[in-house]
């Protein structure tokens, strides 16, 4: 069954600090890959997306995740978190083709404390 | 709209009760998704409307739920006789048709209470 695990519910973490959110998923011929963000008493937003090319992306406010297609993972990473930070992340993914819906993991929740 | 606007934000309900909750996508949006957030059990995909195709419905938890699209624009989800299990936030998100592709825009739920 197409599935995607988040194996971290919680990420504690010192401010400064490195952090990584791992995600693995059901291996599939082709997959879109994304990575959501939930902050506290907010609606879910996108951060950033794996379509095709280069298997590194990165977000705007400094996460990057690398699509490993051997490894079926797709890992979302911050060399030095913010409190600011603190939130939920959520991976999805999109199994074969552009249309239908996305699959979630459980989602981590990211502690930055100061 | 500029968003995905959803309604009502926050609803508490008696055990029993039928509950509507609202959804308006971002105009020109032709898919729309149901999703279920309870805590710790991440989003439960409920089901997707695209275009005028017939709806995928095959997330839906029992025959008690049901949505319909109504003009390619507004959505209704509808629980029937509410559970306490049913309590949960729900989410709607809307895309262009390629959706999938890009990402969606999400709203920012309606918290459900069944007392």
């Amino acid at each position: 069954a197409q599935s995607v695990t988040q194996l971290d519910s919680q990420v504690p973490v010192f401010e400064e600090a490195p952090v990584e959110l791992r995600c693995n998923y059901s291996s599939s011929v082709s997959v879109y890959l994304f990575w959501y963000v939930q902050y506290p008493n907010q609606g879910l937003q996108l951060l950033l997306k794996y379509l095709s090319g280069s298997t590194l992306v990165e977000s705007i406010n400094g996460f990057e995740a690398e699509f490993n297609k051997s490894q079926t993972s797709f890992h979302l990473r911050k060399p030095s978190v913010h409190i600011s930070d603190t939130a939920e992340y959520f991976c999805a993914v999109k199994y074969g083709g552009s249309q239908g819906n996305l699959i979630f993991g459980k989602g981590t929740k990211l502690s930055v404390k100061p | 709209g500029a968003g995905v606007s959803q309604s009502p934000s926050n609803k508490v309900t008696e055990k029993g009760k039928d509950v509507e909750l609202r959804c308006d996508p971002i105009s020109g949006h032709t898919a729309l998704y149901w999703y279920r957030q309870s805590l710790g059990q991440g989003l439960e995909f409920l089901i997707y409307f695209q275009g005028n195709s017939a709806p995928d419905k095959s997330g839906l938890p029992s025959d008690r739920f049901s949505a319909e699209r109504t003009g390619g624009s507004v959505s209704t989800l509808t629980i029937q006789r509410t559970q306490q299990e049913d309590s949960a936030v729900y989410l709607c998100a809307s895309s262009l048709a390629e959706g999938s592709r890009y990402g969606y825009t999400f709203g920012s739920g309606t918290r459900l209470t069944v007392v």
